[in-house]
């Protein structure tokens, strides 16, 4: 059965720090690949996908992520965040061509 | 583009009223859309996939009697709560997609408190 791993539960970094959000899925497949944004109260935006191709994807708002098979990893990084990028942050993984499975979620934090 | 657009977004209402939630696809037609629940700090629970035109197929658990689910149109699904109780006080989430394998975009989800 397929599913994500996102170690972290909450991360804290200064503003201006570089970033990097973990994530693991497990999924027998060629998985499809989702990074969303969550602010609080609000529903979910998406960053970026992975379908095939290129394994480095790059997103919106100066995100970027990168598929490892070897790893079963899809990491979500930015070179330099901003106190916006305070938020909830999901990684997602294809199951077929029906739904998409969430992870747990990490929970960004910026340090003034 | 995909914007989906998600009603009411906050309702209060007694125990034992029912409470309709709709969700819409507003420049996009949804071949399929999704209902979630969430709670508090927690990942998104899928509670449902709804195709236009079929029976929704729920997840294992979620009542089908309980949480309707109607899907008329390529733009329109709509999750009603009926006879709520204060457990189902929670943050309702819907999605949509043009069609398999593609993005799920999210509405702005609906904030239902029971008293």
């Amino acid at each position: 059965a397929q599913s994500v791993t996102q170690p972290d539960i909450h991360i804290t970094v200064s503003e201006g720090a570089s970033l990097e959000l973990r994530c693991n899925y497990s999924y027998g497949a060629t998985p499809y690949l989702f990074w969303y944004v969550q602010s609080p109260g609000q529903g979910l935006q998406l960053l970026l996908k992975y379908f095939s191709g290129d394994t480095l994807v790059q997103g919106i708002k100066g995100f970027e992520a990168e598929f490892k098979r070897s790893q079963s990893s899809f990491n979500l990084r930015k070179p330099s965040v901003h106190w916006s990028d305070a938020a909830e942050y999901f990684c997602a993984v294809g199951a077929g061509a029906s739904k998409i499975i969430f992870g747990s979620g990490t929970r960004l934090s910026i340090r003034p | 583009g995909a914007v989906v657009s998600q009603h009411p977004s906050w309702v209060i209402c007694k125990s034992g009223t029912s409470v309709k939630i709709e969700c819409r696809s507003l420049d996009f037609q949804a071949t399929t859309m999704f209902w979630y629940r969430q709670f508090p700090k927690q990942s998104l629970m899928l509670m449902a996939t709804s195709n236009e035109g079929s029976k929704a197929t729920y997840e294992q658990g979620v009542e089908k009697d309980k949480f309707l689910i109607n899907h008329a149109s390529l733009t329109l699904s709509t999750l009603t709560v009926t006879s709520a109780h204060p457990e189902d006080s929670s943050f309702y989430i819907c999605s949509a997609r043009t069609g398999e394998y593609q993005p799920q975009h999210f509405g702005d989800g609906t904030r239902l408190s029971i008293l």
